[in-house]
């Protein structure tokens, strides 16, 4: 079972709204990470936080905002989308982050579609 | 540069049937790897990881896995299938610690 909680499973919103996603994991994990995943497709990395500050963001758009709010939180902020944006967006925890046999743990996903 | 390949995009096999899925890395170093099965409408969940050691690895669900250096080869393999196993399965290289390459994928189809 996995421990990394996402919430919502799905979510609908129009190119107006403003949303968030949320990721919670209670392993002590000190990384985590934001992924999207088009189907048939592998995840790609879009944010990673390390002790709770932003240590990668792979040229996402600004209308993708992450926040960290403590080492077990993780959110997404979502504003202005676009249709193209519709995905399954993953969060992730791993142990450390930069330490040689990092692993990886997924949440469920957050469904999205944009309107 | 780091790459991890799938090269079964799709497999289709017979419940009761052998399994074997290929994944192929290119990586300077000592590589660590991972296999991640995706079922349908799911999020990803690790199935087994190599790191060093005995190279045949045993996972969750029946699964196994066996390094290969002199192929640069990390194959998942199951004795038998079950028709709950159909899903996405990705190949994974972990790298230095901050860097995690994804393979593309194989779809796996089980017929009764």
């Amino acid at each position: 079972d996995t421990e990394v909680t996402q919430t919502p499973k799905h979510l609908v919103m129009g190119m107006t709204n403003k949303k968030s996603l949320k990721c919670e994991q209670h392993m002590g994990h000190r990384a985590m990470y934001w992924y999207k995943q088009k189907a048939k497709k592998p995840p790609e990395l879009m944010f990673v936080y390390s002790y709770e500050k932003l240590s990668i963001n792979e040229s996402v758009p600004s209308r993708f905002s992450p926040e960290c709010p403590n080492s077990s939180l993780l959110n997404l902020h979502l504003h202005a989308l676009q249709p193209e944006d519709s995905a399954l967006y993953l969060c992730a925890s791993s142990q450390d982050w930069g330490q040689i046999g990092n692993t990886i743990y997924f949440g469920e996903g957050s469904w999205l579609t944009v309107v | 540069a780091q790459s991890v390949t799938q090269p079964d995009i799709h497999i289709t096999v017979s419940e009761g049937a052998s399994l074997e899925l290929r994944c192929n890395y290119s990586y300077g170093a000592t590589p660590y790897l991972f296999w991640y099965v995706q079922s349908p409408g799911q999020g990803l969940q690790l199935l087994l990881k190599y790191f060093s050691g005995d190279t045949l690895v045993q996972g969750i669900k029946g699964f196994e896995a066996e390094f290969k250096r002199s192929q640069s080869s990390f194959n998942l393999r199951k004795p038998s299938v079950h028709w709950s196993d159909a899903a996405e399965y990705f190949c994974a290289v972990g790298a230095n610690g901050n860097q995690f390459y994804f393979g593309t994928g194989t779809s796996l189809t089980v017929i009764p």
